[in-house]
Parts: C-alpha cells; sequence; structure tokens
C-alpha cells in the first residue's frame, strides 16, 4: 500500500520558517492535505489540494508539491504554531485515506 | 455549520467490545460522496484510518481491522455506529469520527473520545 514519509520532528526559533516534508512515491500526482494537531485537540484541516489554505488559516501557512515531496510551510513561526503536523493522501487503489506519521514542530 | 461529536465507554475489558456512537449535524450522508469517517490515534502516535461510511451500501473498512470493525447508521439519521470486536491493549487511544468527503480532504473532526482497554 502506498507509505508517507514525515521527519518525526522539527525545531524552529520564533519568526523564523518551518520546513514539513511529506514523502510518497509520486506524490506530486496526488492530492495532499496537511492538519495541524494541538495536544490534546483534535486534527484541524490547514492545507487542502497540496496549497489552498483552509478558512481562518493565516497566509504563513503554504503548500506545494511536486515529484515525490509535498512541503508545507511556515513563515514568522510563533509559539502557537507549535503542534503536530500530518499529511494525508487518498489511496485511489484502496479507496481511503492514508495519513504521514505526522512531524511534532517545535518551537524554540 | 458541521459539528460531530463522539461518545462510548472510557474503559473497556480485554476481548469485550467496543461501541461508539458518532453524532452530527449540519450534513447529512449521501452516497455521491459525503460521509463519516472514524479514526483513532494510541497515545502519543501518528492518526489511523478505521472506517468510512458513505450509505448503506458504501462502507469501507481498514484492510488491517476490517475482520474485526462494523460501521452502521444509527437510529436516528445523524448518527454512525462503530463496533471492534476482541479488543486488545493495542486498541487504547483516542478515537475520532470526522466529516469526510470522498477521494477528499477530512474536516472538521469531533474532539475525539479516550478508550482504554485494560482489566
Amino acid at each position: 500500500s502506498y507509505v508517507l514519509t514525515q521527519a518525526p520532528s522539527v525545531s524552529v526559533a520564533p519568526g523564523k520558517t518551518a520546513t514539513i516534508t511529506c514523502g510518497g512515491n509520486n506524490i506530486g500526482r496526488k492530492n495532499v492535505h496537511w492538519y495541524q494537531q494541538r495536544p490534546g485537540q483534535a486534527p484541524v484541516l490547514v492545507i487542502f489540494y497540496d496549497s489552498d489554505r483552509s478558512p481562518g488559516i493565516p497566509d504563513r501557512f503554504s503548500g506545494s508539491n511536486s515529484k515525490d515531496t509535498a512541503t508545507l510551510t511556515i513563515t514568522r513561526v510563533e509559539a502557537g504554531d507549535e503542534a503536530d503536523y500530518f499529511c494525508q493522501v487518498w489511496d485511489n487503489s484502496r479507496d481511503h485515506p492514508i495519513f504521514g506519521g505526522g512531524t511534532k514542530l517545535t518551537v524554540l | 455549520q458541521i459539528t460531530l461529536k463522539e461518545s462510548g465507554p472510557t474503559l473497556v475489558l480485554p476481548t469485550q467490545t467496543l461501541t461508539l456512537t458518532c453524532t452530527f449535524s449540519g450534513f447529512s450522508l449521501s452516497p455521491t460522496g459525503v460521509g463519516v469517517g472514524w479514526f483513532r490515534q494510541p497515545p502519543g502516535k501518528a492518526l489511523e484510518w478505521l472506517a468510512l461510511i458513505f450509505s448503506d451500501e458504501d462502507k469501507r473498512y481498514s484492510p488491517s481491522l476490517k475482520d474485526r470493525l462494523n460501521v452502521d447508521l444509527g437510529t436516528s439519521q445523524n448518527q454512525v455506529v462503530l463496533t471492534l470486536t476482541t479488543v486488545g491493549p493495542a486498541d487504547t487511544g483516542t478515537y475520532l469520527c470526522a466529516h469526510s468527503r470522498d477521494q477528499s480532504w477530512i474536516s472538521p473532526w469531533g474532539q475525539g473520545t479516550l478508550v482504554s482497554v485494560s482489566s
């Protein structure tokens, strides 16, 4: 089955840019969605269809997708951005969603 | 506004059956691709998809759990029920339901309910 690979953790200083990647075979041909999950809370959709921001999500969040890597970029990182971030695609052959293992963003 | 909320037991004995209900509002299930998904998350671990239901005729299950899972429409039109049989400690985690569009994103999510499997 299709596998999405994310780094377990990323650390960034406040005000800097965080880059969170999601690797998958030819993921550039799939639609990628990104979720933010703060501790003790449910996931929140932040980016859908590779690069569209969900309503209410600041424009500091952006997404891209090409070849074997999808990327979530957070500019001017704030303490409130500290969370787990998951990528998700649809497994068309098996007709269900697939999630990456998640990346924990730590704001130093 | 779409909302979902999970309900069910917080503690289940090993080998027993876990039954959870998702009560939702703001949308209706549709065989054209609007449904409810069930997911779970062991403490500190990644999200895992369990099941999807779009209609009584379109139900999908995680291949690794399909022999133990069942998803059904509830007694009222705004409820979906998930059952997981023969639970064990590995089934401990937060169970979440979410508004799910076929071939698309998943949003919004319920708050989740923590289920512990222990004797």
